[in-house]
C-alpha cells in the first residue's frame, strides 16, 4: 500500500503558483520525502526531495510540515510544461523500506 | 552518458508467449525496480532487487519473473501466466541510500496481439 495520500487532480493557470499537497501521517523519522513527475508515455523524473527542512531547487520548492506528516510541492510559476502527474513517495532504509511504492499521484492541469 | 536503458521501446506478443524486457544501467546502482503502469493509473511494483543475486516480489509479481546476475542488468520476463500483460513497463534504479535520487528508464510498451 502507498504510504502517501495525494489529491487525484489539480488545476492551475499559467504563470500562477501551484501548491501540491501530500499527506504521509505514518512517516518514520528516517524516511525521506521524494517528489517525481511523469509526462505521458515517459518515465518519471526527479523533482525534489527532503528530510526535515524545506528545500529549494531550480524546479520547485518543498515545504515540510513541522511534524513531517505532510508536505507541499510548490511550483512558483506554472508553465504548460509543468502539466504532468506528480508523485509523492516516502523512501526509508532497511528491510521492507526498500520496497518503493507509488500511489496514483496528482494530475496537474495547467491552463493557458 | 550515464543512465538507464530499456529495450525494446515497443513489443508485441502473441498470447501464450513469454517475452523478456531488458533494463541496463551504468550508474553503479545497487537497487533496481520494475513497475507496471496501465492507462491513467499509477505505478505498481512488480519486482525489486537491492543487490546482485537477490530480488523480492512486489505487489503484482504473479506472471512475471526476474534475474539479477549482474549489477547493471535486471531483465523482466512476462510469462504466459500473466493474464493481462498489455501495459507500459518502467525500470528504475538507485542507490540504497534513501536520500538518493531514483532514476527511471524511458519505458517499454508491451501489447498482446
Amino acid at each position: 500500500d502507498a504510504k502517501t495520500t495525494q489529491p487525484n487532480s489539480m488545476e492551475s493557470n499559467e504563470e500562477e503558483p501551484v501548491h501540491l499537497p501530500c499527506n504521509h501521517s505514518t512517516i518514520s523519522g528516517t524516511d525521506y520525502i521524494h517528489w517525481y513527475r511523469q509526462l505521458p508515455s515517459q518515465g518519471p523524473e526527479y523533482v525534489i526531495h527532503g528530510l526535515t527542512s524545506n528545500v529549494n531547487n531550480r524546479m520547485a520548492s518543498l515545504a515540510i510540515a513541522e511534524d513531517r506528516k505532510s508536505s507541499t510541492l510548490i511550483l512558483h510559476r506554472a508553465t504548460l510544461r509543468d502539466a504532468a502527474v506528480y508523485y509523492c513517495i516516502l523512501r526509508g532504509s532497511g528491510g521492507s523500506n526498500y520496497k518503493l511504492t507509488f500511489g496514483k499521484g496528482t494530475l496537474l492541469t495547467v491552463n493557458p | 552518458d550515464g543512465g538507464i536503458t530499456q529495450s525494446p521501446k515497443y513489443l508485441f506478443r502473441k498470447e501464450g508467449q513469454n517475452v523478456t524486457l531488458s533494463c541496463e544501467q551504468n550508474l553503479n546502482h545497487d537497487a533496481m525496480y520494475w513497475y507496471r503502469q496501465d492507462p491513467g493509473q499509477g505505478l505498481r511494483l512488480i519486482y525489486y532487487s537491492q543487490i546482485v543475486n537477490d530480488f523480492q516480489k512486489g505487489d503484482i509479481a504473479e506472471g512475471y519473473s526476474v534475474s539479477r546476475e549482474k549489477k547493471e542488468s535486471f531483465p523482466l520476463t512476462v510469462t504466459s501466466a500473466q493474464k493481462n500483460p498489455t501495459a507500459f513497463y518502467l525500470c528504475a534504479s538507485s542507490n540504497r541510500d534513501p536520500g538518493y535520487t531514483i532514476y527511471f528508464g524511458e519505458g517499454s510498451w508491451l501489447t498482446v496481439v
